[in-house]
Order: structure tokens, then C-alpha cells, then sequence
């Protein structure tokens, strides 16, 4: 089956708290790619970071951090010193062109 | 940058009204697609198309049905609305098969009374 996997529905932190959202993914298909996409309050998709099956480096981008890890089927994001216009919800989502979107993490980060 | 343009960012219409939201894309995607969104379930599929009028069924086509008449333009369609597509609807595109991340609307957000 394919099935993208985000068991975090919510979370709060306190700004400045690291936080780390948790994405397990099933695929049938030997090359995919695993994507983060951010939904602010206002609605529309922001994409993040994308990965190659074949690439388990991992990846820091700023305040931002992926851990992919093809043995526990996980693609997991860190939030570095959180801040309040982190607040969104988080998707993660694997395919190729068409994908598989979780139901996504919602983040409250409060001043 | 590619931009895709949905025509409204809200909707209300009635129940058993035909309802068209349109996508437009800028960027000569070949892939578009249509989902909607709902709080617990995440972005399910409805359809995609992969080319002029060509069209694929996805996850959740049941009381939907789209076109694609121009590459840069695809239509979602509700033949007879009923209130359960109360919904966020989003469209999306991507240039073709490979590793490119689609690229999304604003969304519009549709009420059925």
C-alpha cells in the first residue's frame, strides 16, 4: 500500500523550543521522492525540501533539518529556535509526479 | 517563479448547482491536478490530468468531473452539488513525471448551503 503516515495531529511549543515532526511513509515503488510542504494560515502550499529514495543525506536548511532514513521508512523535519511564523501545518507528502500527502501536523509555536 | 491561479478564494453556492472552479497555470506544466482538503484527512486526490484533454481518475473522483481543453488550464467540476463538498479545494501542476515538487493555488474555500 501506498500511505504517507504524520501520527503528530498537533503540537505547542514555546518559541525558541526545537521541535521535530515525524513523517513514515509505504511505497511500492523502488524510486520515489519524499516532500514538505508548509500551509500557513492564509491557505496555500509552500513547498520545502524534496529527497531522492536513492539519498539518505541528511540536510539543514537554515533553522530547518531533514532526516531521512530508508531502514525505518521515516523522512522526519526539525524546527531549530522555533519562532511564531512557524505556525502552520506541515505536510508531508512522497510520489514521484502524482503524490501521497499525509494529514499533516498542525504547529502552534506561542511567544 | 510558476504561479497557478485559482479563480476564487471563496464560494458559496447552493445545493444541486453546477459548480466550476477554474486553475490556471503560467509555466507550460504538462501535469495538473485537483484536491481537496478536509481537517483530519489531509489532501486527497480528486483527478489529474497529464495532458490536453487527457484525464485520470484519483483517490475521490465520485461527483466530480474536470477538463482540460488548454494545457494551461483545468477546470474541477460539480455536476450537482450537494453539501458534503463543503471543502477546501486546491489545484496544483508540475512540469512532467520526475522529482519537480507541484507547485500550488491559493485554494478556494467552498461552501454548499
Amino acid at each position: 500500500a501506498q500511505k504517507v503516515t504524520q501520527a503528530q495531529t498537533e503540537i505547542s511549543v514555546v518559541e525558541k523550543e526545537d521541535v521535530t515532526l515525524d513523517c513514515v511513509y509505504e511505497t511500492r515503488d523502488t524510486t520515489y521522492y519524499l516532500f514538505w510542504y508548509k500551509q500557513p494560515p492564509s491557505g496555500e502550499l509552500v513547498f520545502l525540501i524534496r529527497r531522492n529514495s536513492f539519498d539518505e543525506q541528511n540536510e539543514i536548511s537554515g533553522r530547518y533539518s531533514w532526516n531521512f532514513q530508508k531502514s525505518t521508512s521515516s523522512f522526519n523535519f526539525t524546527i531549530t529556535a522555533s519562532q511564531v511564523v512557524d505556525s502552520a501545518v506541515y505536510f508531508c507528502a512522497s510520489g514521484t509526479y502524482k503524490y501521497i500527502f499525509g494529514t499533516g501536523t498542525r504547529l502552534k509555536v506561542l511567544a | 517563479d510558476v504561479k497557478v491561479t485559482q479563480s476564487s478564494r471563496y464560494l458559496v453556492k447552493r445545493t444541486g448547482e453546477k459548480v466550476f472552479l477554474e486553475c490556471v497555470q503560467d509555466m507550460d506544466h504538462e501535469n495538473m491536478f485537483w484536491y481537496r482538503q478536509d481537517p483530519g484527512l489531509g489532501l486527497r486526490l480528486i483527478y489529474f490530468s497529464y495532458d490536453v484533454k487527457m484525464k485520470e481518475k484519483g483517490d475521490i473522483p465520485e461527483g466530480y468531473s474536470v477538463s482540460r481543453e488548454k494545457k494551461e488550464r483545468f477546470s474541477l467540476i460539480l455536476e450537482s452539488a450537494s453539501t458534503n463538498q463543503t471543502s477546501m479545494y486546491l489545484c496544483a501542476s508540475v512540469q512532467s513525471r520526475g522529482n519537480q515538487p507541484q507547485h500550488f493555488g491559493d485554494g478556494t474555500r467552498l461552501s454548499i448551503l
